[in-house]
């Protein structure tokens, strides 16, 4: 039961560069989500998704984007990597939008823009 | 506003102590749930408890214990005899919905325990 799995698990950028966080899960969830923890700081929503084909901004959406072509996998893209994207994202996913349901993170991607 | 403080930055005890993590909740909501995270130092986020809104009953599991209080829209954990394995940092997050699905989550109490 592998879960929500991220890869990579460490990336050193160059300012400029892009690059792509994999996502997937199989759990079959229809929601899924892509957060970002600063240092010191609470996670902060960058992009969200209902379902396959649908997705939405969250708090910090700003030089990231998504897609979702399918259930399992929701990737972040990175286009010119920033300094300021210095992070650990996690990705996550829920069974449904009851806001009961708590959510299961993946082990996050540590990534360093230089 | 929807909003979680936790204003705890970090929190050293010695080991067996008993130790209270606060936090402070907002939200307009009628309807909401609480959560509790547990980040160990190897990085992953460990869901410990979800709370609603109708539900005020406090909770325990092991060493673990949950207050739930309305009156002051706080959410306190407190672990009882801690040991140098519930060294983390713990987050509390609110789950709520105005238009958007999400939670809010605190920025985290570093909690270590000495041996």
């Amino acid at each position: 039961n592998a879960g929500v799995t991220q890869t990579p698990k460490f990336r050193i950028l160059k300012i400029g560069q892009s690059m792509t966080l994999q996502c997937t899960q199989d759990m079959n969830h229809n929601y899924m989500y892509w957060y970002r923890q600063d240092p010191g700081m609470g996670l902060k929503l960058i992009y969200y998704s209902v379902g396959a084909g649908i997705t939405d901004k969250g708090e910090v959406p700003n030089g990231y984007n998504v897609s979702r072509s399918t259930t399992e996998d929701f990737p972040l893209r990175l286009e010119l990597a920033a300094p300021s994207q210095t992070s650990v994202y996690f990705c996550a996913s829920s069974y449904s939008q009851d806001r009961g349901h708590g959510y299961t993170f993946g082990s996050g991607t540590r990534l360093t823009v230089v | 506003a929807q909003k979680v403080t936790q204003a705890q930055t970090e929190i050293s005890v010695v080991e067996k102590e008993d130790v209270t993590l606060d936090c402070v909740y907002e939200t307009r909501d009628t309807t909401y749930y609480l959560f509790w995270y547990k980040q160990p130092p190897s990085g992953e986020l460990v869901f410990l408890i979800r709370r609603n809104s109708f539900d005020e009953q406090n909770e325990i599991s092991g060493r673990y214990s949950w207050n739930f209080q309305k009156s002051t829209s706080s959410f306190n954990f407190t672990i009882t005899a801690s040991q140098v394995v519930d060294s983390a940092v713990y987050f509390c997050a609110l789950g709520v919905t105005s238009g958007t699905y999400k939670y809010i989550f605190g920025t985290g109490t570093r909690l270590k325990v000495l041996a």
